[in-house]
């Protein structure tokens, strides 16, 4: 079964911080991965995405990589601010299904402190 | 653009009543999701519809049916709500082009409660 596995659940770190939130990811056959940010009562918004080819993409202050053949990827955060608190979830798309069906992890939810 | 928009966005159900929520989109996307989201969960898939005039089950259709209305709208209608139906709907849309690699563009959510 195809699944996706987020850590840490939750963080907590100060404004200025780094941080960075762990994916694992079991879905075969791998077609891309996608990081979303979601608010607090809000639907999620996408940040990355990364194909197979792909090991590294940014998006100002958010960097994430993947490790396709150890089925990992990690979402880093510089410099946090307050707005950067949220819940942050992995996605992964398998080939076929003409990308219909998603794995969603749980997510990680992040608080950042003044 | 308004993007993908949902009514209502909180609804109280009483265990047995029926509801339909709505979903919008104005971006010409031809398919169109719904999920539902539960605390410590990934989102699942309820439903989709990949091209206007089709529908299909996702991961967890027991209990909910869809209506494609016409491109833009996609409902979701609960016929007799459990409370094990209580949780966070989003609607999301598509294009059926490859760029950004079939991203998938989210509504705002609602909150259902059946008591």
């Amino acid at each position: 079964k195809n699944q996706v596995e987020q850590s840490p659940q939750s963080l907590i770190i100060l404004e200025g911080k780094n941080c960075t939130l762990q994916c694992n990811y079991t879905v075969s056959p791998f077609s891309n991965l996608r990081w979303y940010k979601q608010d607090t009562g809000r639907g999620p918004v996408s940040l990355t995405i990364m194909t197979f080819s792909e090991n590294t993409k940014s998006n100002g202050r958010y960097t994430a990589t993947l490790d396709a053949d150890t089925k990992q990827s990690s979402l880093h955060i510089t410099a946090s601010q307050l707005s950067d608190s949220a819940s942050y979830i992995c996605v992964v798309s398998a080939i076929g299904n003409a990308g219909n069906m998603l794995t969603f992890g749980g997510g990680t939810r992040l608080m950042v402190k003044p | 653009n308004a993007g993908v928009t949902q009514t209502p966005k909180f609804q109280v159900l009483k265990t047995g009543q029926s509801m339909t929520l709505q979903c919008a989109q104005d971006m010409n996307h031809n398919s169109m999701y719904w999920y539902r989201q539960d605390p410590g969960m990934g989102l699942r898939l309820i439903y989709y519809s990949a091209s206007e005039g089709t529908t299909d089950k996702g991961e967890v259709p027991n209990g909910y049916n869809v209506s494609r209305l016409n491109k833009r709208e996609f409902s979701l209608r609960l016929e007799s709500a459990a409370p094990s139906q209580t949780s966070v709907y989003f609607c999301a849309s598509r294009t059926r082009f490859l760029t950004p690699a079939y991203e998938q563009y989210f509504g705002p959510g609602t909150r259902l409660t059946v008591t």
